[in-house]
C-alpha cells in the first residue's frame, strides 16, 4: 500500500536557524498536504500543494511539491519558539478510493 | 456541529475492559479515519471509511480492534480485553471526498489510560 515517509522524526534547532524537512511518498500523489500539531493539541490543516512542482508561502514557512508529483518540502526561515510542534505530511493517492495517508510526523524542538 | 467532536475527552478503564470510543464527523464529510498516538510519537493509522464501509483496515492492531460506521456519520472504534499498551491518545479526522479540498478536519481525541 502507498507509504508516506518523514525522517527524522526529531529535530532540534536554535532560535534563528533555518529548518527544512522532506516527506516521500512511495507513489505519485494527486495532492499533498501539511499540519502542524501543537505540544497537548490535535494536528491542524496549514495547506495543500496540488500542481507539480507548487510553491506556497505561509509567513516565514515555505512548502513545495516536487515535480514528479511524490515528494515535498517544508521549509521554515529564522525559527522561532512558536515553531515548536508536530509537522505532519499528508499525500492524498489517486483513483476511485483515494485516502489521505499521514506520514509519522516531524518533532521539531528550538532552543531559546 | 461546528467541527469533528470525540467522546470522552478522557478514559480510565481497568484491564480486561471493553471501551468504546465515539467520533461524530463534520456533516457530509464521506471520509473519517482513526489513528493512534502514543506519547510523544506519531501518528498511527488504524483505520479509514469512505461513506459505512472501510477499504482500509490494516492498521487495526489486533483483533481486539473493531470500528464501524452509520449513516456515513457517527463513528465507534471498540478496544476489548483492553491491555495496558492500548493507552494512548486516539484522534478522528473527517475529509470531504470529491471536491477540490479534501483538508482533514481532527478532534481533540479521546486520552485513554488502562490501569
Amino acid at each position: 500500500g502507498q507509504q508516506v515517509m518523514q525522517i527524522p522524526q526529531y529535530q532540534h534547532v536554535q532560535e534563528g536557524e533555518d529548518f527544512t524537512t522532506y516527506c516521500n511518498s512511495s507513489t505519485t500523489l494527486s495532492n499533498i498536504q501539511w499540519y502542524k500539531q501543537r505540544p497537548g493539541g490535535h494536528p491542524v490543516f496549514l495547506i495543500q500543494l496540488v500542481k507539480s512542482g507548487e510553491v506556497k508561502k505561509q509567513k516565514r514557512l515555505t512548502f513545495q511539491f516536487g515535480e514528479a508529483k511524490k515528494n515535498s518540502s517544508l521549509h521554515i526561515t529564522a525559527t522561532q519558539t512558536t515553531d515548536v510542534g508536530t509537522y505532519f505530511c499528508a499525500g492524498e493517492s489517486t483513483g476511485a478510493n483515494s485516502k489521505l495517508t499521514f506520514g509519522k510526523g516531524i518533532t521539531l524542538s528550538v532552543r531559546p | 456541529g461546528a467541527g469533528v467532536s470525540q467522546s470522552p475527552s478522557n478514559k480510565v478503564t481497568e484491564k480486561g475492559k471493553d471501551v468504546e470510543l465515539r467520533c461524530d464527523p463534520i456533516s457530509g464529510h464521506t471520509a473519517l479515519y482513526w489513528y493512534r498516538q502514543r506519547l510523544g510519537q506519531g501518528l498511527e493509522f488504524l483505520i479509514y471509511f469512505q461513506g459505512n464501509s472501510a477499504p482500509d483496515k490494516s492498521g487495526l492492531p489486533s483483533d481486539r480492534f473493531s470500528a464501524e460506521r452509520t449513516g456515513e456519520s457517527v463513528s465507534t472504534l471498540t478496544i476489548q480485553r483492553t491491555q495496558q499498551e492500548d493507552s494512548a491518545v486516539y484522534l478522528c479526522a473527517s475529509s470531504p471526498i470529491g471536491s477540490l479540498n479534501t483538508e482533514a478536519f481532527f478532534g481533540q481525541g479521546t486520552r485513554l489510560t488502562v490501569v
